[in-house]
């Protein structure tokens, strides 16, 4: 049963835009959030997080969004660059401990120069 | 600079081979995990240690064991592969305790074929 949910496996977006990768949960008691970037051939590596506490954290061009009644976030990136094409993971712990962390499916963003 | 390497990249096995993959951490990390990553589910947590000797199970650990012998090295086997445990398998460190996600790090993952 998947508690973290990326519905779009794919998305594509034109350089200077933004892009938007979304993330629904279906666990409640999750009160924190991650997203993870995935080069090819690369690991997974740490990009920006949330606590249930907030509903924004803004990083540079990354902004990522909670809506906990709707149990819903968002990474926004502005303005995308073709650099930033990798796949997206978002993730969420129901307490502080990376060995409760809960993967997404993945979103693979491309940017398009 | 943080790293956890992954000692096989590309692996082909037969079916019923025992399999070995090997991952080693140099941060001093006592937290060491191990995933698997298949299309369209995300990363899934096999296995966890939090210290040397010690391990617990993640959420699909059948079929799968683990050795953690010495803190910085965190093996995971295949005691018979099987078909259906062809996927990627990354390694992961974290510090200890109430660390949260965004001290964990990744290896480069391991790409098992069972044939």
């Amino acid at each position: 049963d998947q508690q973290v949910k990326q519905n779009s496996p794919s998305l594509s977006v034109q350089e200077g835009r933004i892009s938007i990768l979304n993330c629904d949960y279906t666990n409640s008691m999750f009160d924190y959030f991650l997203w993870y970037k995935k080069y090819p051939a690369e690991g997974p590596t740490f990009l920006i997080s949330i606590s249930s506490i907030k509903d924004k954290n803004e990083d540079g061009r990354f902004t990522v969004f909670l809506n906990k009644s709707a149990k819903h976030l968002s990474l926004h990136i502005v303005p995308s660059q073709p650099g930033d094409s990798a796949v997206y993971f978002c993730a969420a712990s129901a307490k502080t401990g990376a060995n409760n962390l809960f993967f997404g499916t993945g979103t693979r963003l491309t940017v398009i120069p | 600079d943080v790293k956890v390497t992954q000692s096989s990249r590309y692996l082909v096995k037969r079916t019923g081979e025992k399999v070995f993959l090997e991952c080693v951490q140099d941060m001093d990390h006592e937290n060491m995990f191990w995933y698997r990553q298949d299309p369209g589910l995300g990363l899934r947590l096999i296995y966890f240690s939090y210290d040397v000797k010690m391990k617990e199970k993640g959420d699909i650990p059948e079929g799968y064991s683990v050795s953690r012998e010495k803190k910085e090295r965190f093996s995971l086997i295949l005691e018979s592969a099987s078909t259906n445990q062809t996927s990627m398998y990354l390694c992961a460190s974290s510090p200890p305790g109430q660390s949260t996600g965004n001290t964990i790090y990744f290896g480069e993952g391991s790409w098992l074929t069972v044939v």
